[in-house]
């Protein structure tokens, strides 16, 4: 079973810094096969990139997305007063089907 | 523009069974190349998928539920349905439904239901 572990827990910036999550896999996945989703409250997840670097339509360039292997790293360049909220990681295995990160929660110092 | 709306009970009893539907509509359920998705979010907790179905009826469920859970597709209303036998008060979440692609180059959830919020109470 590949468990995704998140970190931090939570995030603590000010708008206009840098956010960097990060998503590492118990073992190694397909990069193709990573994405990642931003969750306000009350709210739908939204999904943000997926193929590992690929922003979904309507996602602004300040949000990208790298890794390879067991590890995958989501930066947002300069939070935006929006981009506070809870982001995931999610993975696909043939054998177990698809799974989520337990989240980072970017909050507002 | 893809919407995915889900319908069913708010409160179901111990032991009873769950059951969801989920309408598409601005798409069909039938089109090549999408699964469609259940997935739940305990309060205050991470996603947990459920399980997904494709147009043709082929299923994959999350190990961990494998054995309460089943899905279905109607193709003739474009919905899909959950179904969660015994359930107990570990089962109440926001249930949401989503449309997903996996293929050769990625795995995705591309549009999602605004969820439903299922409390299991007696």
């Amino acid at each position: 079973e590949i468990v995704l572990t998140q970190s931090p827990g939570t995030l603590s910036l000010s708008p206009g810094e840098r956010a960097t999550l990060s998503c590492r896999a118990s073992q190694s996945v397909s990069s193709n096969y990573l994405a990642w989703y931003q969750q306000k409250p009350g709210q739908a997840p939204r999904l943000l990139i997926y193929g590992a670097s690929t922003r979904a339509i309507g996602i602004p360039d300040r949000f990208s997305a790298s890794g390879s292997g067991t590890d995958s790293t989501l930066t947002i360049t300069r939070l935006e007063p929006e981009d506070f909220a809870v982001y995931y990681c999610q993975q696909y295995d043939s054998s177990q089907g698809l799974s989520f990160g337990g989240g980072t929660k970017v909050e507002i110092k | 523009q893809v919407q995915l709306l889900e319908s069913g009970p708010g409160l179901v009893k111990p032991s009873e069974t769950l059951s969801l539907t989920c309408t598409v509509s601005g798409g069909t359920v039938t089109t090549g190349g999408y699964y469609w998705s259940y997935i739940r979010q305990h309060p205050g907790k991470g996603l947990e998928w459920i399980g997904y179905i494709y147009s043709y009826g082929g299923t994959h469920y999350n190990p961990s539920l494998k054995s309460r859970v089943t899905i279905s597709v109607d193709t003739s209303k474009n919905q899909f349905s959950l179904k969660l036998t015994s359930v107990t008060v570990a089962d109440t979440a926001v249930y949401y439904c989503a449309r997903t692609i996996i293929s050769g180059t990625s795995s995705l959830l591309d549009y999602w239901g605004q969820g439903t919020l299922v409390t299991v109470s007696s």
